[in-house]
């Protein structure tokens, strides 16, 4: 089975504070995706990676960056939180092994205050 | 650029009967079409990946096919439970290397 699990499921941070959102899979995956949803807005792309050391910037980039030094992590950080950042996190991964069939982690619910 | 549309955005059916859960998208030339299920509070679950080339895909209760020249993919749920409850995505991959575009969903109550 493949497992995609996520550091936290929630989490409260203060304003201000930096925040990391660890994801790690366990099936050599090579793309790797970070999202976040709310409600009424759906899921919104933050950034993705399509392999080790790859990024891109997903549809809402701003006050985010990510990191993927290995090909089974992908972080998320928040370099600065603010209350606009509270959310619930979602990570995801693909790869050719399982015909690009994408698979989601559990999510972490962050909370800013 | 590729847009997914799922209508109804909700759906109340009583148990045991059978849906159709319908998804648009704008570009034919997609790459694949995956549905995921989503629990409040919870990841998405991938329920069925079609293929480009493939017209349906089936697993257990659920059927869903796939009609690229009009844009168009059902999710047909048999026999619906209770445990059926849940908000269903669709969403689709462009040709090449590129993210899935998702549909905002359709949240469905199966009543006992």
């Amino acid at each position: 089975d493949v497992k995609v699990t996520q550091s936290s499921r929630y989490l409260v941070k203060r304003t201000g504070e930096k925040v990391f959102l660890e994801c790690v899979q366990d099936m050599d995956h090579e793309n790797m995706f970070w999202y976040r949803q709310d409600p009424g807005l759906g899921l919104r792309l933050i950034y993705f990676s399509y392999d080790v050391k790859m990024k891109e910037k997903g549809d809402i980039p701003e006050g985010y960056s990510v990191s993927r030094e290995k090909k089974e992590r992908f972080s998320l950080i928040l370099e600065s939180a603010s209350t606009n950042q509270t959310s619930m996190y979602l990570c995801a991964s693909r790869g050719f092994r399982q015909g690009y069939e994408q698979y989601f982690g559990p999510g972490t619910r962050l909370t800013v205050t | 650029k590729q847009e997914v549309t799922q209508i109804p955005a909700a759906l109340s059916v009583p148990e045991g009967e059978n849906l159709v859960l319908n998804c648009s998208f704008t570009d034919s030339a997609i790459y694949n079409l995956q549905w995921f299920r989503q629990d409040p509070g919870k990841g998405l679950t991938s329920l069925l990946l079609i293929q480009s080339s493939q017209r349906e895909q089936t697993s257990g209760r659920l059927n869903a096919s796939l009609d690229k020249s009009s844009g168009r993919s059902t999710l047909y749920i048999a026999a619906s439970q209770p445990g059926d409850s849940a908000t269903y995505l669709c969403a689709v991959r462009n040709s090449g290397n590129t993210p899935l575009v998702f549909g905002k969903g359709t949240r469905l109550s199966v009543i006992a």
